[in-house]
């Protein structure tokens, strides 16, 4: 049973298009983790969310963690192709079970 | 800044052979894990040390092994290599849980 769930699996969107990534779980989590992972590369820690209703900035990516800490959102704004990867959610204490993924391509 | 090193960065292995993969943590870094993702799917936890000592098991199979050295690097050993291990084996570090983990680019496996 997969315990965070992402949606959309896959997106496929213009430069200069906004986007919403979505990491949903039934279970409480004490922090959450983005990450970008690039082929052939490990993933590359974006950002840790640790209380319920934090807003973090990251230049043109803003995360949200749910006011319940059971979900999470990550939103990119006028999206590059740089931005191009898989977008994992992960959360637990001291072992991350990680997210379904979300595989973004953004066209030039 | 040093990161987490794994080594190597590709292997290919016979069905039936072994394999060790190799990973050096960030200095001071006292958690150590070991995730294992096949194509197109998310990073699955297989292992992870606390201070030299396991901390944690996941779905790792009994053909596998793990530990943690004295200067905190870790080897990860597979043996009797089947097909579907061929996956990306990834390690990770972190100091205290819930911060999250760096983690190494990751070898590559390929069972032939």
């Amino acid at each position: 049973t997969q315990l965070l769930e992402q949606s959309p699996q896959f997106l496929s969107i213009q430069e200069g298009e906004n986007l919403t990534v979505y990491c949903n779980s039934s279970s409480v989590f004490s922090s959450l983790q983005w990450y970008r992972q690039e082929p052939g590369e490990g993933p590359v820690l974006l950002v840790t969310v640790v209380t319920g209703g934090e807003v973090k900035k990251l230049k043109r990516l803003t995360f949200q963690f749910g006011d319940a800490r059971k979900d999470s959102s990550l939103h990119i704004t006028a999206a590059q192709p740089g931005d191009t990867g898989l977008y994992l959610c992960a959360a637990g204490t001291y072992k991350y079970i990680f997210g379904t993924g979300t595989r973004l391509k953004v066209l030039a | 800044a040093a990161g987490v090193i794994q080594s190597p960065r590709h292997l290919i292995k016979e069905k039936r052979e072994t394999a060790t993969l190799k990973c050096y943590p960030i200095p001071r870094h006292d958690t150590v894990y070991w995730y294992q993702q096949g194509p197109g799917q998310d990073p699955q936890f297989l292992i992870s040390f606390y201070e030299k000592m396991q901390s944690d098991k996941g779905s790792i199979p009994d053909r596998f092994s793990a530990q943690q050295f004295s200067d905190y690097h870790s080897e990860l050993n597979m043996s009797s290599l089947e097909l579907g291990d061929s996956a990306l084996y990834f390690c990770a570090s972190s100091l205290g849980g819930g911060n999250g983990y760096t983690f190494g680019s990751g070898t590559r496996l390929t069972v032939v």
